[in-house]
């Protein structure tokens, strides 16, 4: 049982250049979500999603975009790279419980340069 | 308006002694829940204890138990015995659901461990 695996573990991009950050829960978990971390900022709510085809905004979802086309699976796209970008990006899987069940990924650490 | 608040940047506490980390709520949904992690220096986050609105006894798991004061909305953390693997960045979360929240967590801004020997 793997959980919440996320690709790739590291990235250095230059400003421009877009990409995306791989989630993905072998759980069932109807319910995924993408946040950053940055110090002194705790996590950051970027997008998240209810089900396949289903997804909304967060606190912080300019820049990055986000689609759920299976339970599996719920890539971040970054569009244009940004120095403010630049964070340790964590994707989670949950159930609404009760009681709820909320597990991360490792986290993907991303330098814009 | 910040929905989770945690006071204390960092915090110090010396072993096999009892430490709280506070934690204040806001939200005006009846139905909600409280979450704490615990990140250690390595980076992953630790699911440690939840407390739903509802939950009549505070809760506990091991070492930790979560003081929830309804009124007060505050939920804090108290860990007993701490040991020196305690030290690490703890968060507090809330989900909201019953009046249209999202059912997922946002977050504190963390409160820094460490445990002395």
């Amino acid at each position: 049982n793997a959980g919440v695996t996320q690709t790739p573990k590291f990235q250095v991009l230059k400003t421009g250049q877009s990409m995306t950050l791989q989630c993905a829960q072998d759980m069932n978990h109807e319910y995924m979500s993408w946040y950053r971390q940055d110090p002194g900022m705790g996590l950051r709510l970027i997008h998240y999603s209810v089900g396949a085809g289903i997804t909304d905004q967060g606190e912080v979802p300019n820049g990055y975009n986000v689609s759920r086309s299976t339970t599996e699976d719920f890539p971040l796209r970054l569009l244009s790279a940004a120095p403010s970008q630049t964070s340790v990006y964590f994707c989670a899987s949950s159930t609404p419980g009760p009681p709820p069940e909320q597990y991360f990924g490792p986290g993907t650490r991303l330098t814009v340069t | 308006a910040q929905k989770i608040t945690q006071t204390q940047p960092g915090m110090f506490v010396q072993e096999k002694e009892a430490v709280t980390l506070d934690c204040t709520y806001d939200t005006s949904d009846p139905s909600y829940g409280l979450f704490w992690y615990k990140q250690p220096s390595s980076g992953e986050m630790i699911f440690l204890i939840y407390q739903g609105s509802y939950d009549q006894q505070n809760a506990t798991e091991g070492r930790y138990s979560l003081n929830f004061q309804k009124a007060r909305k505050s939920a804090n953390l108290v860990i007993s015995a701490s040991q020196l693997g305690d030290s690490a960045m703890y968060f507090c979360a809330m989900r909201e659901g019953a009046s249209g929240g999202s059912y997922i967590p946002t977050f504190g801004r963390g409160t820094s461990l460490i445990v002395h020997p």
